[in-house]
């Protein structure tokens, strides 16, 4: 069974300029989570999704940023315009859901996005 | 809201050593609680958890971690750590009123030296 996958693994963009990230979850997990940890610093929680509804996206910074999951399959996190304190490391995890709730998130690899 | 704490952002000990890492934690709901590693240039791998029950929970790799509600605390440990255990290593709960986001700590990197 293949993990999450993220893409791409590593993005280095100016600033102003837009990144999209993507992320695929593990086939038939309803719960999709981003993450995001900023150099040094705690890995903090930016939104859930459930199926294609965003269920909380109470750790989103600011209106830059606009997350997506179209069909309930994949989920893309846009960043537009990005600035210097955008960089860090992005992690996605998925769940299961439905009648089978797990609590376990199983994370993809991050995607390290550097603005400069 | 729920927070964690761990006060080791390092820890440097020797091959075949016992090890502790430290994560206290703080919420006003009861909580669930994870213990995740991450290798070098590797996503998140859980560790351990803690639902409900025994409050001494095992994980993979030969890690164990106690829970203590009376003290706010979930300690990691390991009898003898490899050089192979070298990883960063994160405290998370997850709050029992159905946000089920992670709340993480800070990471403590581990580093085993032959």
């Amino acid at each position: 069974e293949a993990g999450v996958t993220q893409f791409p693994s590593h993005s280095v963009i100016e600033k102003g300029q837009t990144v999209t990230l993507r992320c695929d979850p593990i086939s038939g997990h309803d719960n999709l989570y981003w993450y995001r940890r900023v150099m040094g610093k705690e890995i903090k929680f930016l939104l859930h999704f459930v199926k294609e509804s965003k269920q909380d996206e109470s750790g989103m910074p600011n209106n830059r940023f606009l997350a997506e999951r179209t069909g309930g399959t994949y989920s893309t996190l846009k960043v537009q315009p990005a600035e210097l304190e955008d960089s860090g490391v992005y992690f996605c995890a998925s769940s299961q859901g439905g009648n089978t709730f797990s609590y376990e998130q199983y994370f993809g690899p991050g995607t390290r996005l550097t603005v400069t | 809201a729920q927070s964690v704490t761990q006060l080791d952002s390092q820890v440097p000990v020797f091959e075949e050593a016992p090890v502790e890492l430290r994560c206290n934690y703080s919420s006003s709901v009861s909580v669930y609680l994870f213990w995740y590693v991450q290798y070098p240039n590797q996503g998140l791998q859980l560790l351990l958890k803690y639902l409900s029950g025994s409050t001494l929970v095992k994980g993979i790799n030969g890690f164990e971690a106690e829970f203590n509600k009376s003290q706010t605390s979930f300690h990691l440990r390991k009898p003898s750590v490899h050089i192979s255990d070298t990883a960063e290593y994160f405290c998370a709960v997850t709050g029992m009123d159905s946000s089920y986001k992670l709340i993480f700590g800070s990471g403590t990197r581990l580093l085993v030296r032959p």
